[in-house]
């Protein structure tokens, strides 16, 4: 089957600009998490849903970011008023019911903001 | 808090020889562990995992990874190497509340003719 995809692949933004980042998750799986990762750094979480549920956020680097997954499948990223340190891939993973710690990832979306 | 450390952000080795990427953790908690590779532009691939029971685990491409308590160490090593697996490679532990992969900064391994 598919696995998880993200759309964009790549996103320039100038600074200052709000973007949304995409991910579709392996279907039926429950659990979607958000990671960023900068350049040359390993994934630094960011969010973690349960199906609609936004069950940790601790991550999320200021409230200029901000997630959703409002019907339990797609989720989306929203970075708003972008700046330069928000450069980094941006990769989304999910895992099926009762093995949350197996995240299978998406090809991630990098963002430029110039 | 937990963490992972791996040691040396580059390793080379010749096609054919042995490789070893070096991965320490710190848990509080009985870890659940893991190696991921990460091609070019790619998303991160499971590699093998540890959670409970056998401390040796296989994983694909002809990796393996020991759990070492004592040494709070999970080391990956591959008897041979191949020029397909020079990649990015990342070790991660699953955080104590259970809602996200803790990784290391990653080691680029590099394998030539």
């Amino acid at each position: 089957g598919a696995g998880v995809s993200q759309s964009p692949r790549y996103k320039v933004a100038k600074r200052g600009q709000d973007v949304a980042l995409r991910c579709d998750p392996i279907s039926g799986h429950v659990s979607l998490f958000w990671y960023q990762q900068a350049l040359g750094q390993g994934p630094e979480f960011l969010t973690y849903f349960q199906n609609e549920a936004q069950l940790d956020k601790s991550g999320l680097p200021s409230d200029r970011f901000f997630a959703e997954r409002p019907e339990g499948s797609v989720s989306t990223l929203k970075i708003q008023r972008t700046q330069q340190e928000d450069s980094a891939v941006y990769l989304c993973a999910s895992s099926s019911p009762g093995s949350s710690y197996e995240q299978y990832f998406g090809p991630g979306t990098r963002l430029t903001v110039t | 808090a937990q963490s992972v450390t791996q040691l040396g952000s580059h390793v080379s080795v010749s096609e054919g020889a042995l490789v070893l990427l070096r991965c320490n953790y710190s848990s509080s908690v009985p870890p659940y562990l893991f190696w991921y590779v990460q091609y070019p532009n790619q998303g991160l691939q499971l590699l093998l995992k540890y959670t409970t029971g056998a401390t040796l685990v296989k994983g694909i491409n002809g990796f393996e990874a020991e759990f070492k308590k004592s040494e709070t160490s999970f080391h990956l090593t591959k008897p041979s190497a191949h020029m397909s697996d020079a990649a990015e490679y990342f070790c991660a532990v699953w955080n104590q509340a259970g809602t996200a992969l803790i990784f290391g900064k990653g080691t680029t391994l590099s394998v030539s003719s």
